[in-house]
């Protein structure tokens, strides 16, 4: 089992700059998290899907931030434009919600710095 | 008041002894519970989840839950330096897919 599979690991950027933050969940499972971790704020829930849709969105700061699932395999995160405050490490996971006791399963995370 | 609270410490034991990290929810409709262990760098991963009252017991670890006190905490006996992280607690509500998280605890074990 590969894991859930973040890209890039880490992204350097100049304010303002449009930023892609990409994620592959582990085959089989049907909802996907994307959360968002500083020393502020802690781990903080910023949308997810279920079946590709979303779920719940209430957790994106603002309308700069954008996300969607086109399928099963591959989720994008998009900052447009990006603001020095947005930097922090952004997490994706996984699970699947046919197996109720199961876990999430986070991927390796993108560190994100906007200078 | 925060949905799930942890004392965000730094907490440090030396090495061998038992660390006690505790947490403590609002949502009366919470069902699961998960501790997290993150190193730094790192991402989280579990290493305990208890969804009814009562110790459960996994090697040196072991999770406690009162649910008519809305709390859960994790015991860590003859703690390692290996165990020296941030255990993050997460709560789910019923039957819903997202997690809610604490701010963490940062354990230091001492050797």
């Amino acid at each position: 089992d590969a894991g859930v599979i973040q890209s890039p690991r880490h992204e350097v950027t100049e304010m303002g700059q449009e930023v892609t933050l990409r994620c592959k969940p582990i085959s089989g499972h049907n909802s996907l998290f994307w959360y968002r971790q500083t020393m502020m704020r802690g781990l903080e829930l910023l949308i997810y899907f279920n079946n590709n849709v979303p779920i719940d969105d209430s957790g994106m700061p603002e309308d700069r931030f954008s996300a969607k699932m086109p399928n099963a395999s591959f989720s994008t995160l998009k900052i447009q434009p990006s603001e020095p405050r947005d930097s922090a490490v952004y997490f994706c996971a996984s699970i699947n919600t046919g197996m109720p006791a199961q876990p999430q399963h986070f991927g390796d995370g993108t560190r994100l710095s906007i200078l | 008041q925060k949905e799930v609270e942890q004392n965000s410490g730094p907490l440090s034991v030396p090495e061998g002894a038992i660390a006690s990290l505790n947490c403590t929810y609002s949502d009366r409709g919470s069902q699961s519970f998960f501790w997290y262990r993150q190193y730094s760098g790192k991402s989280p991963e579990l290493i305990m989840s208890i969804y009814s009252n009562g110790d459960k017991e996994d090697g040196r670890f072991t999770a406690q839950l009162n649910k008519a006190s809305q709390y859960v905490s994790l015991l860590i006996r003859d703690s390692q330096p290996s165990d020296s992280a941030t255990y993050l607690c997460a709560v789910r509500r019923g039957s819903a897919r997202q997690l809610t998280f604490g701010s963490g605890t940062q354990l230091t074990v001492l050797p």
